[in-house]
């Protein structure tokens, strides 16, 4: 079965505590792609890559990394989580995001909470 | 920096009434994707809008996309309860290398009532 997923799906931690939250897929796409989601802020984007060793900042970047070393694993890294990145994660992947664009497929997101 | 506004925020619909969410953005872009998020879910593309004049059409619900008044338009016909969901529409911008960067609206909240 096609699919993104994600873990873990629910995490509390504390401020300072760096962790992981893991994204694979496959689907063999090019594109992948983290973002949070807020209320009353939609979803922003945190960082993409197109392909394994190419990254870039999305609008929100600050306090996250990222690191694409093979093709269907993008993790997203937060090295000293602090409150405000108290939010609902989401992976997502698309054969690419230029040119021929075509559907992106979502993961079923990671609701982090840090104290 | 390209900004993505939708409207309404919310919107009450009546089953069996025609309604229509609106997506404006504000630098040149000519592709659009719209998503569906249901309550405590992930998100479902719904439309990908490639090109001015685009449109598209699945069920009740009808995508268009105007380029030159960076516009989109996503129209629902004769609201049915299974429409109750939160909609997103969201640009996408060329940003290089590392592929496009892609910008979401705040999303519009869809509750049909009987």
């Amino acid at each position: 079965e096609a699919q993104v997923t994600q873990n873990p799906r629910y995490l509390i931690t504390v401020t300072g505590k760096k962790l992981t939250v893991t994204c694979s897929q496959n689907m063999n796409h090019e594109y992948m792609s983290w973002y949070r989601q807020d209320p009353g802020l939609g979803l922003r984007q945190i960082y993409y890559s197109m392909n394994v060793e190419v990254t870039d900042k999305g609008d929100v970047p600050e306090g996250y990394k990222v690191s694409r070393k093979e093709k269907r694993n993008f993790p997203l890294i937060l090295e000293s989580p602090s409150p405000n990145q108290t939010s609902l994660y989401f992976c997502a992947s698309s054969p690419r995001l230029a040119g021929i664009s075509k559907t992106q497929y979502f993961g079923p997101g990671t609701r982090l909470l840090v104290l | 920096e390209l900004k993505v506004e939708q409207n309404p925020l919310f919107l009450s619909m009546q089953e069996g009434k025609n309604y229509t969410i609106y997506c404006n953005y504000s630098t040149t872009s000519d592709r659009l994707y719209w998503y569906r998020q249901d309550p405590g879910k992930s998100l479902e593309s719904l439309f990908v809008l490639l090109s001015n004049g685009a449109v598209k059409q699945e069920g009740r619900l009808m995508a268009s996309l105007d380029t030159k008044a960076r516009l989109s338009t996503l129209h629902i016909t004769a609201a049915v309860h299974d429409l109750s969901a939160t909609y997103f529409c969201a640009v996408e911008s060329y940003s290089g290398a590392a592929g496009n960067k892609l910008t979401f609206g705040g999303g519009t909240r869809v509750l049909v009532k009987p």
